[in-house]
């Protein structure tokens, strides 16, 4: 079964910049994409970005300045830093399974992470 | 980018009622469509997937339509755990982009 778990600090300071990880368990890591996904506290979701095993990342075009997404394949985990952060980057923020690499045909988002709140405030 | 447009955007129902919500995007989108399920403070759960494609281990009551541009969610009666918001994602074109969701209310 493939497992993604989440972890990084949750409280921080305007300018600051936002630092989370994300491990994967169960089922192939080089095969997919790797998502970030955020959801502000009562709003809906927005993709961020995603990463393969190659190192090769996509962002999303409104984030695409601040945003950096990493991956360690020796450890199976994928990182996000997003830099200079504001009030309106506190959001729920998720990792998550994304589409197939190459031939790998495969539905993306089945598999996420729990989630980590994280509150921007001065 | 590719926008998805829900309707309704909150509903009232009553369990066992049929409930229908549509997703409409900008752009042909072919059948890269997906449906969530979420419950408050919960991470988002897919139902369908490929349009139409039922998610394994996802009751039979959920189903999926459409293609192209119209795409809904049924659900052919209404148990109580199906009070939630429901967001469709279009991944057919970067940036893969959500619905504004449904909220399914209680009457």
């Amino acid at each position: 079964q493939v497992q993604l778990q989440q972890w990084g600090a949750g409280l921080l300071k305007p300018s600051e910049t936002l630092s989370l990880s994300c491990g994967v368990s169960g089922g192939s890591f080089s095969d997919y994409y790797w998502s970030w996904i955020r959801q502000p506290p009562g709003k809906g979701l927005e993709w961020i970005g995603e990463i393969n095993h190659f190192g090769s990342t996509y962002y999303n075009a409104s984030l695409k300045s601040r945003v950096t997404i990493s991956i360690d394949t020796s450890k199976n985990h994928i990182s996000l830093r997003l830099s200079s952060v504001t009030a309106a980057d506190t959001a729920v923020y998720f990792c998550a399974r994304g589409h197939g690499v190459g031939a790998v045909i495969s539905s993306p988002f089945e598999y996420w992470g729990q989630g980590t709140l994280v509150t921007v405030s001065s | 980018d590719v926008q998805l447009t829900q309707s309704p955007s909150a509903m009232s129902a009553s369990v066992g009622d049929r409930v229908t919500i549509t997703c409409r995007a900008s752009q042909d989108i072919s059948n890269y469509l997906v449906w969530f399920q979420q419950q408050p403070g919960r991470v988002p759960k897919r139902l369908i997937y490929a349009a139409s494609t039922l998610q394994s281990g996802v009751p039979s009551r959920f189903s999926g339509s459409g293609s192209g541009t119209e795409f809904t969610l049924t659900i052919s009666s209404l148990q109580p755990e199906d009070f939630a918001t429901y967001y469709c994602l279009q991944h057919n074109t970067y940036p893969p982009t959500f619905g504004g969701g449904t909220k399914v209310e209680i009457k």
